[in-house]
């Protein structure tokens, strides 16, 4: 099984400042990585695919790089609708999420 | 308009079975794969397992082996997932979630969840 660990656990940021999100994968899954975001009571919504890839109707602010084993999430200028917890998943081997970090107003 | 739609709420005993449905609409059922993933309260994302909508196969993670069955219903673009011997720490949200099959098996769109309390 491929082990996805997320860091930090929780992000304090100011609205309008970068956030930076970090995923590493127990062994390389390629680009098969993708990131989601959920708001507290809502199902998770697709942000990122293929590590870099915008899902449609995604703003230009988030983006993704990385691959192998090394992944990370950017939100260049957060906004007030981006607090939320975001997962990391690959789908390399079968699928398996991240445990999630929460991006909070600091 | 493409959406997932779950069923409602359940409230089990310790020992009982849950079946949740997810309904399809809006694109052709059969090209996709579900996903099952659960999320306890306060945790994060725990994948269950999925099925190949057109060949009915499936893979269910070993946590679940025994426990769980997910089918399809072509004729109403129905998957659901069935859960037995249930015990409190399955208390739950419970997501479908759909891919693509053979164009990668990340989540393009989630159900509403359906919530799952296990309680005497």
């Amino acid at each position: 099984e491929i082990v996805m660990t997320q860091s930090p656990a929780t992000l304090s940021v100011s609205p309008g400042e970068r956030a930076t999100l970090s995923c590493r994968a127990s062994q390389s899954v390629s680009s098969n990585l993708a990131w989601y975001q959920q708001k507290p009571g809502q199902a998770p919504r697709l942000l990122i695919y293929g590590a870099s890839t915008r899902a449609t109707g995604i703003p230009a602010r988030f983006s993704g790089s990385g691959s192998g084993t090394e992944f990370t999430l950017t939100i260049s200028s957060l906004q007030s609708e981006d607090f939320a917890v975001y997962y990391c998943q690959q789908y390399n081997n079968w699928q398996t999420f991240g445990q999630g970090t929460k991006v909070e107003i600091k | 308009q493409v959406q997932l739609l779950q069923s409602g709420a359940e409230v089990k005993k310790p020992g009982a079975s849950v079946k949740v449905s997810c309904k399809a609409s809006g694109y052709t059922f059969s090209i996709y794969g579900f996903t099952w993933v659960r999320q306890a309260p306060g945790q994060g994302l725990e994948r269950m397992g999925w099925i190949i909508a057109y060949n009915a196969n499936t893979n269910y993670e070993q946590k679940f082996q025994g426990r769980v069955t997910m089918t399809t219903d072509t004729s109403t673009s129905t998957a659901y997932m069935e859960l037995r011997s249930l015990i409190s720490d399955d208390t739950a949200v419970y997501y479908c979630a759909t891919f693509i099959y053979g164009s990668g098996s990340y989540l393009t769109l989630w159900g509403q969840g359906t919530l799952v309390t296990v309680s005497s």
